[in-house]
């Protein structure tokens, strides 16, 4: 079976610029998450999505935002990009839309700000 | 609130030597817990995790971690380290109610030597 997808592997885009990433879960898992993992650090809780609601949101600003589709894949989109944003950007599917259960991870989406 | 702490950024052992990776973790509700490796350009791979059934838990590639309630731990152990075992590790702490939101620590760089 096919693990957790993303798209696009490396992105660069410049100051200001607009970015869109890409998920597709594991075939029957209907929850996706999101995490930012800055260089040298754990990654950190942007979203979680289930059915195609917003169920969880972490500590960032309004510039990002997700979606999630009636076949579970996501998107993430992060407007007006500052240097900062510069990370990897991974993926997460789940069974289950609540309680601790694992996640499983996707290669991640390296984004480059210059 | 939860959070984990990672006792250690970088840990060098010798092949064949055990490892011992620590991580100490504060949750108000019942916390679950996960050990997830992080190879260089690749994604997290989860090693193994803990859900209020038994306190030791086996997971893949020989480790293991033991949930000791009275000192807030889940050290990751494995007997014999090997080169490949060379990677990243987080400590991960969610919570039941806390929906799939993960909590990760700052990471322990592993270094096998021969």
């Amino acid at each position: 079976d096919a693990g957790v997808t993303q798209s696009p592997t490396h992105l660069i885009k410049t100051r200001g610029q607009q970015v869109t990433l890409r998920c597709s879960p594991i075939s029957g898992h209907k929850s996706v998450s999101w995490y930012q993992q800055v260089l040298g650090q754990g990654p950190q809780f942007i979203f979680q999505y289930y059915e195609k609601e917003e169920r969880g949101r972490g500590n960032f600003p309004d510039r990002f935002s997700a979606r999630q589709f009636p076949n579970y894949s996501s998107e993430l989109n992060v407007n007006a990009l500052l240097l900062g944003d510069s990370a990897l950007y991974l993926c997460a599917s789940s069974f289950p839309s609540q309680g601790a259960y694992e996640q499983y991870f996707g290669p991640g989406t390296r984004l480059t700000v210059t | 609130a939860q959070s984990v702490t990672q006792l250690d950024s970088h840990v060098s052992v010798s092949e064949g030597t055990p490892v011992l990776l620590r991580c100490n973790y504060s949750s108000s509700y019942s916390p679950s817990l996960f050990w997830y490796v992080q190879h260089p350009n690749k994604g997290l791979q989860l090693l193994l995790k803990y859900t209020s059934a038994a306190t030791l838990v086996k997971g893949i590639n020989g480790f293991e971690a033991e949930f000791k309630k009275s000192e807030t731990s889940f050290h990751l152990t494995k007997p014999s380290a090997h080169m490949s075992d060379a990677a990243e590790y987080f400590c991960v702490v969610s919570f039941t109610g806390g929906g799939n939101k993960l909590t990760f620590g700052t990471g322990t760089q592993l270094k096998v030597e021969l």
